[in-house]
């Protein structure tokens, strides 16, 4: 199956700084996905983004599927950034999940 | 549009139980996926329903076991329950009609299995 690495796994920001959170894969991929847990459990979905560019207020994500990385830009981090991020990806029919970025933003 | 439910939001069973969880997808949505969560694994994949035929499945037990029905609810099933069974059990509803697409993910189930 693909293989996927997330990194920083852990990532202390004080508030107001930006971050770069960074998912690799080693296959090609048809489709990939960004959430971010909230602390009940919630998986709050950020982008759809097989590739290319997006950005949502403070957010964005470029994912360069030939070379099979996607990253996560958080802008001005607010304390409600705090929480972990997943990629999600599916390709080769299978579907994997990243092992998260912890993200703890202090004020 | 409402959003994914599932049932219930937390669960405590004995080990060597059984029990079934329940999702309710998006309207329209027709694909239903199950994906586990614990601090150890991280999220993983158990199976995925389109049309209420298992579509794709992912590397569990045959303890771990769903279906679907023709309204797209989703039931999973866990017999023989261990405590390493005790879990978040979330589920996803896309509208994918032949290959993944945009998943949105319920609120989960917290299973705990003394």
């Amino acid at each position: 199956g693909i293989q996927v690495e997330q990194s920083p796994p852990d990532l202390i920001l004080q508030e107001g700084a930006n971050s770069t959170l960074r998912c690799n894969f080693s296959d090609s991929v048809n489709n990939l996905q960004w959430f971010h847990q909230n602390p009940w459990g919630q998986l709050i979905n950020l982008f759809y983004i097989p590739s290319g560019t997006k950005q949502n207020g403070r957010l964005s994500a470029t994912t360069v599927a030939t070379e099979r990385y996607s990253l996560l830009y958080i802008s001005s981090s607010q304390t409600t950034d705090s929480g972990v991020y997943f990629c999600l990806l599916y390709g080769n029919n299978r579907l994997a999940f990243g092992k998260g970025n912890q993200v703890v933003v202090i004020p | 549009k409402a959003g994914v439910t599932q049932t219930p939001r937390y669960l405590i069973k004995t080990r060597g139980q059984q029990v079934t969880l329940s999702c309710s997808p998006i309207s329209g949505h027709r694909s239903v996926s199950w994906y586990q969560q614990t601090p150890g694994q991280g999220l993983q994949f158990l199976f995925e329903y389109f049309s209420e035929t298992q579509r794709n499945k992912g590397n569990f037990p045959g303890r771990f076991s769903g279906r679907q029905f023709s309204n797209s609810r989703s039931e999973m099933n866990v017999s023989t329950l261990e405590l390493g069974d005790s879990a978040l059990y979330l589920c996803a509803s896309s509208s994918a009609t032949s290959v993944y697409n945009e998943q949105f993910f319920g609120p989960g189930t917290r299973l705990t299995v003394l």
